[in-house]
């Protein structure tokens, strides 16, 4: 079985620029999720999708950060513009039962702001 | 609300030497509980999880954590570590009908030879 994939593995912009990270999660899985990992710390949820729905986007700055998943399959995190403060892994993951709470993760997004 | 702790940001230990890392946790409802690792440039990886039944939990690599709600703690051990257990490891609790996988700040272990 395919595990969560994510592209591009490494992203180097400068401020201001936008950027884009897309991700499909294993087959048959109608929840994902994108988190924020900061140096040092765990992962933060930015938001949740059921299906093509967003159910949870509490968290996600909504003045530059942007997401959508239309077909309930893969999805795309977009950040425009990039701030220095946005340099951090962008983490994918998805699950099939929300209510246990066990995740799949991708192997993320380094993102890099200069 | 919920939240995690982990104890300590790094445990430095030598090579077949026994490990515990340790995490306790806050909620106000029924918990669902979760110890993810992560390599180096990896995601992470599901270790082990306590939903309901034996507070004793059993994962891969030869982990296991022990819930114990009293002290609303969920420590992982392991009897014996290899160089190749090297890596972050975080906790992480899931609560009542709230889906939120809410995660410590993780601790490193280290193994040396």
């Amino acid at each position: 079985e395919a595990g969560v994939v994510q592209s591009p593995r490494y992203k180097i912009i400068e401020k201001k620029q936008p950027v884009a990270f897309w991700c499909n999660p294993i087959s048959g899985h109608n929840t994902l999720y994108w988190y924020l990992q900061n140096l040092g710390q765990g992962p933060e949820l930015l938001i949740r999708y059921e299906n093509e729905e967003a159910v949870d986007d509490s968290q996600l700055p909504k003045d530059r950060f942007s997401a959508e998943r239309l077909k309930g399959v893969d999805s795309t995190l977009k950040i425009q513009p990039a701030e220095l403060g946005d340099s951090a892994v962008y983490l994918c993951a998805s699950s099939t039962h929300r209510g246990s709470g066990e995740q799949y993760f991708g192997p993320g997004t380094r993102l890099t702001v200069t | 609300a919920q939240s995690v702790t982990q104890l300590d940001s790094q445990v430095p230990v030598f090579e077949e030497a026994p490990v515990e890392l340790r995490c306790n946790y806050s909620s106000s409802v029924s918990v669902y509980l979760f110890w993810y690792v992560q390599y180096p440039n990896q995601g992470l990886q599901l270790l082990l999880k306590y939903l309901s039944g034996s507070t004793l939990v059993k994962g891969i690599n030869g982990f296991e954590a022990e819930f114990n709600k009293s002290q609303t703690s969920f420590h992982l051990r392991k009897p014996s570590v290899h160089i190749s257990d090297t890596a972050e490891y975080f906790c992480a609790v899931s609560g009542g009908s709230n889906y939120k996988l809410t995660f410590g700040k993780g601790t490193l272990l280290t193994v040396n030879p």
